[in-house]
């Protein structure tokens, strides 16, 4: 079966903390690993995808396949990247995203 | 990027009426949209898989006769929610993917319905 599982429901850090948000996922092949963010009042859009292994506002997201995990780091959190973030994964081809449940983060100044 | 625009972005109807809610790809053709369900405070919940020019794909535990789903067209996608009751107040969203390997997902902004 396909499954997200992100842990932390809230992570809050300080303005210039590094950041971890945790994500495992269970999936029996090759999946497709994203993260989305949505930041207040606005739609769900990517943050990065393990494919193309760039990194985006200074996010990065690593795909170890022994841990079967994906998590997002930032070495220094901003406060404009309080946001809600979504780990998914999808197989391949125009099959839909499985969302974990995500993770609210709150960068305090 | 790509754009999908969702509408409305929220409506209000009584109970036992229908809405229908349209899923627009407005710049690429997307044979194949998804149907996601939000309720607060918790993540998006897959219903359907809708295909241009034949049936819908439900999830298990959606109700097909409920949320019916009609993708006539290349760039549009409807769901409609028939006979509304207040527990279908919730929060919906479509996506489209572009065709091939290794795609992002592209998200209209939501329905928020509220039946009252």
């Amino acid at each position: 079966a396909q499954r997200v599982t992100q842990p932390e429901k809230l992570l809050s850090v300080f303005k210039g903390a590094p950041v971890e948000l945790k994500c495992n996922y269970s999936y029996s092949g090759s999946p497709e690993l994203f993260w989305y963010v949505q930041y207040s009042r606005q739609r769900l859009q990517l943050l990065l995808r393990h494919i193309s292994r760039e990194s985006i506002k200074g996010f990065t997201a690593d795909l170890n396949k022994g841990e079967t995990s994906f998590h997002l780091k930032k070495p220094f959190a901003q406060e404009e990247d309080s946001a809600m973030y979504y780990c998914a994964l999808s197989g391949p081809g125009n099959t839909p995203l499985v969302f974990g449940k995500g993770t609210r983060l709150s960068v305090i100044a | 990027g790509a754009v999908v625009s969702q509408h409305p972005s929220w409506v209000i109807c009584k109970s036992g009426t229908s809405v229908k809610i349209e899923c627009r790809s407005l710049d690429f053709q997307a044979t194949t949209m998804f149907w996601y369900r939000q309720f607060p405070k918790q993540s998006l919940m897959l219903m359907a898989t809708s295909n241009e020019g034949s049936k819908a794909t439900y999830e298990q535990g959606v109700e097909k006769d409920k949320f019916l789903i009609n993708h006539a067209s290349l760039t549009l996608s409807t769901l409609t929610v028939t006979s509304a009751h207040p527990e279908d107040s919730s929060f919906y969203i479509c996506s489209a993917r572009f065709q091939g390997l290794n795609t992002e997902a592209f998200f209209g902004q939501g329905t928020r319905l509220t039946v009252v």
